[in-house]
């Protein structure tokens, strides 16, 4: 079957940085996203890679082993603001239907 | 500007009724997807669709219908056999290839009263 894990929660300090990890184990692989989802809101996107290494986008960067079926989202210089859900997205066709890991919530605190 | 758009943002339904939720989107996008989320879950897939007038069952379809006769709309029938409707609900655009990541709508709370 199809599996993607992520930890259920994660508390950082303002101003800190988090690593949120993603494991996953599909039977394709198209690129792996990440979005934020503030609670009662929308999913947005953050990121995505189809290829190995790291993808810079000012505080957040993302990783991507696809050997080892691993991925992880950085969050540097945390805000109150990046409290938030984050999820992790794995794009298993060759087309566009993805399977969602289910979000980590991470908390920031002062 | 192009978008998605969901109604209602909240929703009631009564123990045997069929509810519809809307969705539209202006972005011309081909794809269009159903998805509910309950917590401490991820996004699970209700229905799916890569054109119009034809769609495809997700992981959850069981209990919901959907039409797709325009592009532009995806609406989603929560009939009385879905046994336990209370979710928000998510719906989704895409280019065909999903490359771009799925655009969202910004979700209906279904609450069965």
């Amino acid at each position: 079957g199809q599996n993607i894990d992520q930890p259920t929660e994660m508390t950082a300090t303002e101003g800190a940085i988090v690593q949120i990890n993603c494991t996953y184990q599909t039977s394709g692989f198209n690129g792996l996203f990440w979005y934020q989802q503030h609670a009662g809101e929308a999913p947005t996107f953050l990121s995505y890679n189809v290829l190995d290494g790291l993808e810079e986008k000012g505080r957040f960067s993302s990783f991507l082993s696809r050997s080892k079926g691993y991925s992880y989202l950085l969050l540097k210089e945390l805000q109150m603001k990046d409290s938030a859900s984050y999820l992790c997205a794995v794009q298993s066709d060759s087309w566009g239907k993805f399977q969602f890991g289910a979000g980590t919530q991470v908390v920031v605190t002062p | 500007d192009g978008g998605i758009t969901q109604s209602p943002k909240y929703l009631f339904r009564k123990e045997g009724q069929n509810v519809t939720l809307s969705c539209e989107q202006n972005l011309n996008h081909d794809a269009m997807y159903w998805y509910r989320q309950d917590p401490g879950q991820g996004l699970r897939l209700i229905y799916y669709s890569q054109i119009v007038n034809d769609f495809q069952k997700g992981d959850i379809a069981e209990g919901y219908s959907v039409s797709r006769e325009k592009k532009e709309s995806f609406p989603l029938t929560v009939t009385s056999a879905q046994k336990n409707p209370t979710a928000f609900y998510l719906c989704a655009s895409s280019i065909l290839s999903g490359n771009d990541g799925y655009t969202f709508g910004s979700g209906t709370r279904l609450t069965v009263v």
